[in-house]
C-alpha cells in the first residue's frame, strides 16, 4: 500500500466555522507533512511531524492547528479562516532520516467563503 | 516556448520529441533532490530522485542531471507522450530527510 489518503476531497467553509482535514497512511512512515498549494504555485511547506512530534512549523498562523494522534494519522484543524486561505491542502509522508521520496495524497480543495 | 512573469514557465513539445525541464535550487547544502509530476486536480507524483553524490541518474524514459557547481537540476524525458502533459516540480531536501522545498514548476504541454 503506497497511498496517502486525504478526506474530504472538497470542503467549503465559512469564516466562522471549525473544520478538520484528515490524512492517513499505512506505509509505516514516521514523517508526515502538510503543504498548502495555491493555483499555479508550488506546494509550500506548513508543518512537519516526526515520530508524532511537531518538528517544523513554517510560521503558519494559529488558525491552522495540526495534530498527529498516531503514526498513521495526521489532522489539520481549521478555525476562523480567511478567504485567502482557500487553496489545495496536501498531506505527504516519508520514511524518516533516509532521504527517500515523500508520497503525496490527492489533496483537499478548500474554499473559504 | 516559455512564458515568464506571473505565469509558470511553459514548455511545448511535439509528441515523440525529447523534453528537457530545468530547475535552479537554492541551498548548496541540500543533499537530495526529487522531480515530481502534478496533473490537474491531483497531488504531486514521484518521478525520479538523485542524491548529491551523483551527477546523473536514469529511470524509465527519464534522466535527471545534477550540477552542484551552479545549483542546477534538469529532467530529461525521452519520446515525450501526451500523458506526460503536467506541471513538473523539482524539490530539494533542505534538512536531512525532513524539509522538502519545491521549486517554481514548469508546465509541459505535449502536442499530438
Amino acid at each position: 500500500d503506497t497511498e496517502v489518503t486525504q478526506t474530504p476531497k472538497h470542503l467549503v467553509m465559512g469564516m466562522t466555522n471549525k473544520k478538520s482535514l484528515k490524512c492517513e497512511q499505512h506505509m509505516g512512515h514516521r514523517a508526515m507533512y502538510w503543504y498548502k498549494q495555491k493555483a499555479k504555485k508550488p506546494p509550500e511547506l506548513m508543518f512537519v511531524y516526526s515520530y508524532e512530534k511537531l518538528s517544523i512549523n513554517e510560521s503558519v498562523p494559529s488558525r491552522f492547528s495540526p495534530e498527529c494522534p498516531n503514526s498513521s494519522l495526521l489532522n489539520l484543524h481549521l478555525h476562523a479562516l480567511q478567504p485567502e486561505d482557500s487553496a489545495l491542502y496536501l498531506c505527504a509522508s516519508s520514511q524518516e532520516y533516509s532521504n527517500t521520496e515523500a508520497f503525496f495524497g490527492q489533496g483537499t480543495r478548500l474554499t473559504v467563503v | 516556448g516559455e512564458s515568464v512573469g506571473l505565469h509558470l514557465p511553459t514548455l511545448s513539445v511535439q509528441e515523440g520529441d525529447n523534453s528537457i525541464i530545468n530547475c535552479a535550487y537554492s541551498n548548496s547544502a541540500s543533499d537530495y533532490f526529487i522531480w515530481y509530476k502534478q496533473e490537474s486536480g491531483k497531488g504531486p507524483q514521484f518521478i525520479i530522485d538523485i542524491r548529491s553524490n551523483m551527477d546523473k541518474r536514469q529511470g524509465q524514459r527519464v534522466t535527471v542531471l545534477l550540477n552542484k557547481t551552479v545549483k542546477h537540476l534538469s529532467l530529461q524525458i525521452a519520446a515525450t507522450q501526451p500523458g506526460d502533459s503536467a506541471v513538473y516540480f523539482c524539490a530539494e531536501d533542505m534538512e536531512y530527510g525532513n524539509k522538502l522545498v519545491f521549486g517554481a514548476g514548469t508546465i509541459l504541454r505535449v502536442k499530438s
